[in-house]
């Protein structure tokens, strides 16, 4: 089946740290793979996806690209800041092998604060 | 413009009474979802509506009934909840009906339950 193996956490960084949490996926086909974040007493939001290998998602300055060698897709931002504080999800959907519709695969995920 | 509403943002019921939860989209998608989520964990996919059909049921418990009245609307309708349903209910849609759909599913701010 379909697994997707987020880095343990809590992680805490200083602002303007560089982040990177890490992601890998196990998964049959060709999944599109995203990553969400959700803000305290907040449903999830998009904050950013790539659809094949080698793709680049980026959105308020992270990153992540699809691994395909490594079946990796880890997130990365260059300077974090406090307003970044949130949990990450990472999360694959890969088409549906039962006859009904794909599922979203999520991590576990992982809360993310940044001090000032 | 990718929202997806959901009412009410708060609920509080007691273990005989009934409530309902709706979720509303205007994008055209023709998927939507119903997920589960308790606290520090990833969401839990409960029911997938496919072209306003149940396509997808993870074996929920009865007391949690759903329905699609239309293309943009989906209810959960609950009765007799015990107190461990209290959690986060998230609605998410996505474009395509397609069992091949890997589209990205955007979710709403959820409504917070509370079973007493």
């Amino acid at each position: 089946g379909n697994s997707v193996t987020q880095m343990e956490g809590p992680v805490t960084l200083s602002e303007e740290a560089f982040l990177t949490i890490n992601c890998t996926y196990t998964a049959t086909g060709y999944p599109s793979l995203f990553w969400y974040v959700q803000y305290p007493g907040e449903g999830l939001q998009l904050l950013l996806k790539a659809t094949k290998a080698d793709d680049k998602g980026s959105n308020k300055g992270f990153e992540a690209t699809y691994r395909k060698e490594t079946t990796s897709f880890h997130l990365e931002k260059g300077s974090v800041q406090v307003s970044d504080s949130a949990v990450y999800f990472c999360a694959l959907s890969a088409p549906g092998d039962t006859g009904a519709n794909s599922k979203l695969t999520f991590g576990k995920g992982i809360t993310l604060s940044v001090r000032p | 413009d990718t929202e997806v509403t959901q009412t009410p943002k708060h609920l509080v019921m007691g273990m005989t009474n009934k409530k309902s939860l709706k979720c509303e989209q205007h994008m055209g998608h023709r998927a939507m979802y119903w997920y589960k989520q308790k606290a520090k964990k990833p969401p839990e996919l409960m029911f997938v509506y496919s072209y306003e059909k149940l396509s997808i049921n993870e074996s929920v418990p009865s007391r949690f009934s759903p329905e699609c009245p239309n293309s943009s609307l989906l209810n959960l309708h609950l009765h007799a909840l015990q107190p461990e349903d209290s959690a986060l209910y998230l609605c998410a849609s996505s474009e395509s009906g397609s069992v091949w759909n890997t589209d990205t599913q955007y979710f709403g701010p959820g409504t917070r339950l509370t079973v007493l």
